[in-house]
């Protein structure tokens, strides 16, 4: 199976800043990778898909980006509305697998 | 717009069943790829099955720790997914969603307790 190291596990963070949030895959799994926003007590939230395309209705400060094996979510100039989890997924091939996510929280 | 709803959820014992249903709206389901993902604070999120789309005459896939315990199943006249549950377990306590083309539409989740 495909494993999907994702860190920090926790980003404390100031509005205004600059974050990132990255997962490692353990095998090639091209650009077939996804991240999600989710809020507490919601499902989780299509924000960006082939690893750098920002999905319909996504804010512009929001990118992802590839470097190797490593995937990156980057959000330009934090705002209160951004504070969530965020999980990114491989979906390459079957078992399709998860990130263990990452709380962005208010420093 | 597009609408995904699961319902079927509930309190049930171990070794008992459990069908959840996806009802769905807003977009082509017929061609759709859906998925039952599932989230517990244990193990985060799990992807635990996909069924494609008639052109692939329905085929489907598993995660290991649900094969032979459940099934999934779509009614394309319904636009909607099944997720038949049997022999569960303690472990199968999560909040259930199921997702469409692809992962890119959510429902709003179910719950399902496996308890004594």
């Amino acid at each position: 199976d495909i494993q999907m190291t994702q860190s920090p596990s926790s980003l404390p963070a100031s509005l205004g800043d600059r974050v990132t949030i990255t997962c490692r895959a353990s095998q090639d799994i091209g650009n077939y990778l996804r991240w999600f926003q989710q809020k507490p007590g919601k499902s989780p939230r299509l924000m960006i898909y082939g690893a750098t395309n920002l999905a319909a209705g996504v804010p512009s400060r929001f990118s992802g980006s590839r470097s190797g094996s490593d995937y990156s979510l980057t959000i330009s100039s934090l705002e209160s509305e951004d504070m969530a989890d965020y999980y990114c997924l491989q979906s390459k091939e079957s078992p399709f697998t998860f990130g263990s996510g990452t709380k962005l929280e208010i420093k | 717009e597009v609408q995904l709803m699961e319902t079927g959820g509930g309190l049930v014992q171990p070794g008992k069943s459990l069908k959840l249903t996806c009802a769905t709206s807003g977009f082509t389901f017929s061609t759709a790829w859906m998925n039952w993902v599932r989230q517990s604070p244990e193990k985060g999120l799990e992807w635990i099955a996909r069924i494609k789309p008639k052109s692939t005459n329905y085929a489907t896939e598993y995660a290991e720790s649900v094969k032979g315990r459940f099934t999934i199943s779509r009614d394309d006249s319904k636009s909607s997914i099944y997720l038949q549950m049997n022999s569960l377990k303690e472990e199968d306590t999560a909040t259930y969603y199921c997702t469409g083309n692809y992962f890119d539409y959510w429902g709003q989740g179910v719950m399902v307790t496996v308890s004594s």
